[in-house]
């Protein structure tokens, strides 16, 4: 069955650390890998997106990196601000954008 | 340019009763989306449209419609709504599946509307 699954479930940090989110998929034959991030009450914005051939891909204070092998892929924060504090949603797609399997999400809380 | 919007914001329907929540789109984008999300479960599509006229179910197309009449609307249609139609339902759009400059294209969302029946 085709499934994303990401852990932890929520994770509270202080502001100024760093931290990492995993996701496991089953989704095959693999496409692309997305991250999303979505604040409470809005929808979910784009943090980075991975194909195949791709290994690592930084946004600013986001690194993501893809091991297409073993089906992982980690989101890592560096030096966390209280605007990180939001879901962080990673999203497989099978074949092409229509076919985009979505996991749970790991709920980050950045405290000062 | 306003991106993606949506349509209430919330709304509160009595089992049975029926609505359409809107999505509109200002980007040219062939591909629109609904999503529906409940709590501590991932995204999961309703129905897609790969431009206007043409539609298709996605994985929880039971209770809803949709139509396409032109590039930037989206409609979704709820009939008869039930409690497990409860949720957050998010409208999206793209460009066509493929690749831009080696990636695939961008999935834009809108804010997303609260439904609650009961």
């Amino acid at each position: 069955k085709n499934q994303v699954e990401q852990s932890p479930q929520s994770l509270i940090i202080l502001e100024g650390k760093n931290c990492t989110l995993q996701c496991n998929y089953t989704v095959s034959p693999f496409s692309n890998l997305r991250w999303y991030k979505q604040d409470t009450g809005r929808g979910p914005v784009s943090l980075t997106i991975m194909t195949f051939s791709e290994n690592t891909k930084s946004n600013g204070r986001y690194t993501a990196t893809l091991d297409a092998d073993t089906k992982q892929s980690s989101l890592h924060i560096t030096a966390s601000q209280l605007s990180d504090s939001a879901s962080y949603i990673c999203v497989v797609s099978q074949y092409n954008n229509n076919d985009m399997r979505f996991g749970a999400g790991t709920r980050l809380t950045v405290k000062p | 340019n306003a991106g993606v919007t949506q349509t209430p914001k919330f709304r509160i329907l009595k089992i049975g009763q029926s609505m359409t929540l809107q999505c509109t789109q200002d980007m040219n984008h062939n591909y629109m989306y609904w999503y529906r999300q409940d709590p501590g479960m991932g995204l999961k599509l309703i129905y897609y449209s790969v431009g206007a006229g043409i539609t298709d179910k996605g994985e929880v197309p039971n209770g809803y419609n949709v139509s396409r009449s032109t590039t930037e609307d989206f409609p979704l249609r709820l009939e008869l709504a039930a409690p497990s139609q409860t949720s957050v339902y998010f409208c999206a759009s793209s460009y066509p599946s493929g690749l831009a400059g080696g990636l695939p294209y961008e999935q834009y969302f809108g804010p997303g509307t609260r439904l609650t029946v009961t």
